[in-house]
């Protein structure tokens, strides 16, 4: 399996609600992301595991709680969001070697909107 | 400070004409680069990256220590290459990349 999966496809949620992004990946991959991509813009990145620890937060929010439950799934909690949180939020994946990402591989987002 | 810096966020060119979507970089160290694309309806993927020196779908880009830049170019341009490209640059062996804003390429026929 190459791909990276991301469940939900699509999340609607209201600014009281805790819910759960979801992401699986079975390459072997010991590095993974979490991004978040508003409109015509680019990704920018927000966590980063690496080895299962979490090795990068640039600055996120609180109510944003990313969880690393085994090598192969990555999770984000969601909770007390605000109406500009809304936007795609990507997961990526890479070997995670010494020197740098490489490449990394992509899960197709989640579209979320914060009503 | 890491940062990566595409110019054009549009660009037209004609089917059979060459293409150039520039990316410049700024990094004290010496970085790796890349060019990611996206394809209508289809996820964020890697096109190629500085250190494997090869040409992926006809593109190629050299990596200018000089000029900090890292040009995507592809002699002839197909309508299949209209997508978004972003530039990325990697640099101190972190886990992590910088994106430029995106170069929204369009092929007309």
């Amino acid at each position: 399996d190459t791909e990276v999966t991301q469940t939900p496809k699509h999340l609607v949620m209201g600014m009281t609600n805790k819910k759960s992004l979801k992401c699986e990946q079975h390459m072997g991959h010991r590095a993974m992301y979490w991004y978040k991509q508003k409109a015509k813009k680019p990704p920018e990145l927000m966590f980063v595991y690496s080895y299962e620890k979490l090795s990068i937060n640039e600055s996120v929010p609180s109510r944003f709680s990313p969880e690393c439950p085994n090598s192969s799934l990555l999770n984000l909690h969601l909770h007390a969001l605000q109406p500009e949180d809304s936007a795609l939020y990507l997961c990526a994946s890479s070997q995670g070697l010494a020197g740098g990402p490489g490449e990394q591989f992509f899960g197709p987002g989640t579209r979320l909107t914060v009503l | 400070a890491q940062r990566v810096t595409q110019p054009e966020k549009l660009l037209s060119v004609f089917k059979g004409a060459p293409v150039e979507l520039k990316c410049n970089y700024s990094y004290s160290g010496s970085p790796e680069l890349f060019w990611y694309v996206q394809y209508s309806r289809q996820r964020l993927q890697l096109l190629l990256r500085h250190i494997s020196r090869e040409s992926i779908k006809g593109f190629t880009a050299d990596l200018n220590k000089g000029e900090t830049s890292f040009h995507l170019k592809k002699p002839f341009a197909q309508e299949e290459d209209s997508a978004m490209y972003y530039c990325a640059l990697s640099g101190g062996g972190a886990q992590k990349l910088v994106f430029g804003q995106g170069t929204r390429l369009t092929i007309n026929p």
